[in-house]
């Protein structure tokens, strides 16, 4: 079936333009994650979204970053006035969650570079 | 979540087995043992996780120690796709964030 798929694959934009990015996770998971990777770096967490509960927040580097998910199924990801520093390959992942297991599915990313 | 320990990298030659080790001293019991890689420029995979049974699919086996204080994933007979970053993750099972540590960068040569 259809994997978790993120649009646009890859985004160049100006320092201070604000950015969205895409997920549409696998039909039917209820949870979603955003994690981003900067170059030679791992994975970090951002964000996490489980059902009509609150996201967990916990990992976003600052409040220019936001996220929001419509009707449990697509997430977009928010970057406000954005720095050379937010330059990475941002990932998202879905779970089945209460639904079934909590391994989590990646998609392929979006590189976003900040120039 | 508890943290993992994997050598910083590894080689394995075509069609020989791989055997991937991973410390976790510090697992509760309550805690899975997740494998991932990442090949270049692409998301995570995921290839399996287990609780304290060896584990093994289509893609790998997990052999767990009886403690659960270290495990090791095998890839039966590696290919040079097989090349990638395999990430050792702890965690409870259920909801929350996956925490990459550096991995082990596997090596596969013909």
């Amino acid at each position: 079936g259809a994997g978790v798929s993120q649009s646009p694959s890859n985004k160049v934009t100006e320092k201070g333009k604000d950015v969205e990015l895409r997920c549409d996770p696998i039909s039917g998971h209820t949870a979603l994650y955003w994690y981003r990777q900067s170059l030679g770096q791992g994975l970090e967490f951002l964000i996490y979204f489980q059902g009509n509960s609150a996201p967990d927040k916990s990992g976003l580097p600052s409040d220019r970053f936001s996220a929001e998910r419509t009707g449990g199924s697509v997430s977009t990801l928010t970057i406000q006035r954005t720095q050379q520093e937010d330059s990475a390959v941002y990932l998202c992942a879905s779970s089945p969650g209460t639904s079934g297991s909590w391994v989590q599915f990646f998609g392929p990313g979006t590189r976003l570079t900040v120039l | 979540d508890a943290k993992t320990t994997q050598p910083p990298s590894m080689d394995c030659a075509e069609g020989r087995a791989a055997n991937l080790p991973c410390n976790h001293s510090t697992i509760s019991g309550n805690e899975y043992v997740y494998w991932y890689r990442q090949i270049h420029s692409q998301g995570p995979q995921y290839i399996i996780h287990g609780l304290k049974n060896n584990e093994t699919n289509e893609m790998a086996s997990l052999i767990i120690t009886e403690d659960r204080k270290s495990s090791t994933l095998i890839l039966p007979h590696a290919t040079l796709r097989d090349t990638a970053v395999y990430y050792c993750i702890v965690r409870v099972t259920y909801g929350n964030k996956l925490v990459f540590g550096a991995g082990t960068i596997l090596r596969v040569k013909s």
